[in-house]
């Protein structure tokens, strides 16, 4: 059981606009930034997002990222095939005193 | 350009030790954290702790599941960052990543460690 959760699935199709959401708590996302990861299939996960909503070079400005009080939610307009992929959000947790992650969301481009 | 190249992986016994390092290059190592992170074959991503700075003691913090049986050290002197791994279970099975800490954007290949009799 992740401390951040995450649907375990997301779909859409070409064209289509997807959000995937990460809910935490006052402890996690609530009082520390949300970074967000894409992981290809035996790759590294790669940084999309970090401090709530800072797009790294390189990152199409089709992916977008928010924060809401314990809740961040990732989204993806104009998905395209090669956007299918796992996504994961992560945060420190001052209660654990640990980075926390997501459980991961698998993204489906039917 | 910034590398991180994780090594020291393999198959051990339950209840064995194994040490990782991962060396960096690149950027000025000694300025920043550095976590290590795991993934279980077809799982999702777990924490496993972090190292921070000189200018920060060299402090260190560990995922509960880890405490007390791994440690996290490194040497700026030669830019490597080291996961030692005792009394190691089935469980510890993962491909283990080293991560820069600050901006989070550079990760390792990672190195393969399974734990199997």
């Amino acid at each position: 059981q992740s401390v951040l959760t995450q649907p375990p699935s997301a779909s859409g199709t070409p064209g289509q606009r997807v959000t995937i959401s990460c809910a935490g708590s006052s402890s996690n996302i609530g009082s520390n930034v949300v970074n967000w990861y894409q992981q290809f299939p035996g790759t590294a996960p790669k940084l999309l997002f970090y401090s709530d909503d800072q797009r790294p070079s390189g990152v199409p400005d089709r992916f977008s990222a928010s924060k809401s009080g314990t809740s961040a939610s990732l989204a993806i307009s104009g998905l395209q095939s090669e956007d299918e992929a796992d996504y994961y959000c992560a945060a420190w947790d001052v209660s654990l005193n640990g980075r926390v992650f997501g459980g991961g969301t698998k993204l489906t481009v039917l | 350009e910034v590398q991180l190249v994780e090594s020291g992986g393999g198959l051990v016994q339950p209840g064995g030790s194994l040490r990782l390092s991962c060396a960096a290059s690149g950027f000025t190592f000694s300025d920043h954290y550095m976590d290590w992170v795991r993934q279980a074959p077809g799982k999702g991503l777990e924490w496993v702790g972090r190292t921070r700075s000189k200018a920060n003691s060299y402090s260190t913090d560990y995922d509960a599941s880890v405490k007390g049986r791994f440690t996290i050290s490194r040497d700026d002197s030669k830019n490597s960052l080291y996961l030692q791994m005792n009394s190691l279970k089935t469980e510890d099975t993962a491909l283990y990543y080293c991560m820069r800490g600050g901006i989070p954007q550079y990760w390792g290949q990672g190195t393969l460690v399974t734990v199997s009799s």
